[in-house]
C-alpha cells in the first residue's frame, strides 16, 4: 500500500511565477490536509479537504493561495505571484473517511522562490 | 503566547541514557494528542498516541495531564536512531481535524 505520495519533491521559481504543488493520499483515505513548514519553525496547518470539498481554510494566506481535491485526480496546493517568504516545505497528509484519524504525511515539496 | 510549546533543545545525551521531553498546550479543548518525529528534512511520521490513562510503546512512555495541559515523552535506553526532532501536536475535538504543531524538541544521541 503506498504512502502519501507528493510531487515535485523540489520546486524553484522566481518571483511572480505560479507554484502547483501535487499530493495522492493513501488508498482508500478521501481526507486531505496541507501544512506548511517555514525554515526554523513548525508545521502549521493550511487547509483541510474532502473530495471536491473545503472542509476548513483557516490557515490559508487570504491572497494568492488555492487548494483544490477533485473528484478524480490528486489535491493540487496552488500558489500565485510567488514571493521569497513562500519558500518552504509543504506538507501532504491523509486520512481514512472515519474511525482511525491518524494523518500520514507524505514527504513534501520544498519550495524555493528566488 | 503559542497553542503547543515545547524546549527546541538540543538535548545531547549518550547511549543508554533515559530523556524526557515535556510539552506544555494552551486549548483547553484540545481532545487528541500525539508525538511525532521528524528526521531532518523528512516528514513527520507518528510515533504515539498519547492517551490520559499512559501509555508505554517499547522504550516510549507517553504521559497527559488534562489538568495542567502538560504531555510528556519518555525514551529509555536511547540509541543513535533515536537522533531526530520530536514533535508535540494536539488537535480539537469536535470534528476539527487540523494538527498544531509545537516547533519540536531535538534529541542528539551520541556514542
Amino acid at each position: 500500500n503506498a504512502g502519501v505520495m507528493q510531487n515535485p519533491r523540489h520546486l524553484v521559481r522566481r518571483r511572480g511565477q505560479e507554484a502547483r504543488l501535487r499530493c495522492s493520499p493513501m488508498k482508500g483515505h478521501s481526507h486531505v490536509y496541507w501544512y506548511r513548514q517555514l525554515p526554523e519553525e513548525g508545521l502549521k496547518f493550511m487547509v483541510y479537504l474532502q473530495k471536491e470539498n473545503i472542509i476548513d481554510e483557516s490557515g490559508m494566506p487570504k491572497e494568492r493561495f488555492s487548494a483544490e481535491f477533485p473528484k478524480e485526480g490528486p489535491s493540487i496546493l496552488r500558489i500565485q505571484q510567488v514571493v521569497r517568504g513562500d519558500s518552504a516545505a509543504y506538507f501532504c497528509a491523509s486520512s481514512p473517511p472515519s474511525g482511525d484519524e491518524t494523518q500520514y504525511f507524505g514527504p513534501g515539496t520544498r519550495l524555493l522562490v528566488l | 503566547r503559542k497553542e503547543v510549546e515545547q524546549d527546541p533543545g538540543p538535548f545531547n545525551v549518550p547511549e543508554g541514557a533515559t530523556v524526557a521531553f515535556n510539552c506544555t498546550y494552551s486549548n483547553s479543548a484540545s481532545q487528541s494528542f500525539f508525538w511525532y518525529r521528524q528526521d531532518c528534512r523528512k516528514e513527520p511520521k507518528l510515533l504515539m498516541s498519547v492517551y490520559s490513562s499512559g501509555n508505554e510503546d517499547g522504550r516510549f512512555t507517553a504521559q497527559l495531564n488534562r489538568a495542567s495541559q502538560y504531555i510528556s515523552l519518555l525514551i529509555r535506553d536511547s540509541k543513535l536512531s533515536d537522533s531526530a526532532t520530536y514533535l508535540c501536536v494536539v488537535r480539537k475535538g469536535g470534528g476539527g481535524n487540523k494538527l498544531t504543531f509545537g516547533t519540536g524538541t531535538q534529541l542528539k544521541v551520541e556514542l
